[in-house]
């Protein structure tokens, strides 16, 4: 069974990058599609983007200048980075695998961790 | 972007009820619709994909139906651990989008 986690600092200063690392264990990370989502307190779902194993990615327009998706697949990792944060960015970022099937469902997630933007 | 719409946006139910749920895209996405529960403190849980599909080890009172622009999540007979906020969330174009939720508590 496949199993995420992310991990990463719980604060980040405003305009400063957001660092997060998604291991992932019982799995390997060929030949998926791997994602992050992010949920502010009390709010929905807001997709960020994919990194798929061979590196390709694709990215939310609202987010595509500051973000970045990458994937070690010797290390099992994925790391998001977002820069230049806002308060606005303060969430809970959730890593998860989408395998190549109808629908490109989210089918395994990491337990999320938080990060909020503060001076 | 594809708008994603979800009613009603929160529900009242009783253990043993019949729920549905729907959502409403924006623009046609066929079947690329998929459905998860999100549990207080809990990261979201795959229920449905492909608008129809269960997913694996999830209970069969659970089901999904739509295709084109409406869909609908059906719990055929509530359980206690049913209740909790869900989601639908269409993959057909970038950016995946998904709806604003419905909670679903206890009446």
């Amino acid at each position: 069974q496949v199993q995420l986690q992310e991990s990463g600092p719980g604060l980040v200063k405003p305009s400063e990058t957001l660092s997060l690392t998604c291991n992932v264990s019982g799995g390997s990370v060929s030949p998926d599609y791997w994602t992050w989502i992010r949920q502010p307190p009390g709010q929905g779902l807001e997709w960020i983007g994919y990194v798929h194993a061979s590196g390709s990615t694709n990215y939310n327009p609202s987010l595509k200048s500051r973000v970045t998706i990458s994937v070690d697949t010797s290390k099992k990792q994925i790391s998001l980075k977002l820069s230049s944060v806002t308060a606005a960015d303060t969430a809970l970022y959730y890593c998860a695998r989408i395998p190549n099937i109808d629908s490109w469902p989210f089918d395994y997630w990491g337990q999320g961790t938080l990060v909020t933007v503060s001076s | 972007d594809i708008q994603m719409t979800q009613s009603p946006s929160s529900l009242s139910a009783s253990v043993g009820d019949r729920v549905t749920i729907t959502c409403r895209a924006s623009q046609s996405i066929p079947n690329y619709l998929n459905w998860y529960q999100q549990k207080p403190g809990k990261a979201p849980k795959l229920l449905i994909y492909a608008a129809s599909s269960l997913q694996s080890g999830v209970p069969s009172r659970f089901s999904g139906s739509g295709s084109g622009t409406d869909f609908t999540l059906t719990i055929s007979s509530l359980q206690p651990e049913d209740f909790a906020t869900y989601y639908c969330q269409q993959s057909y174009s970038f950016p995946y989008t998904f709806g604003q939720g419905t909670k679903l508590d206890i009446k």
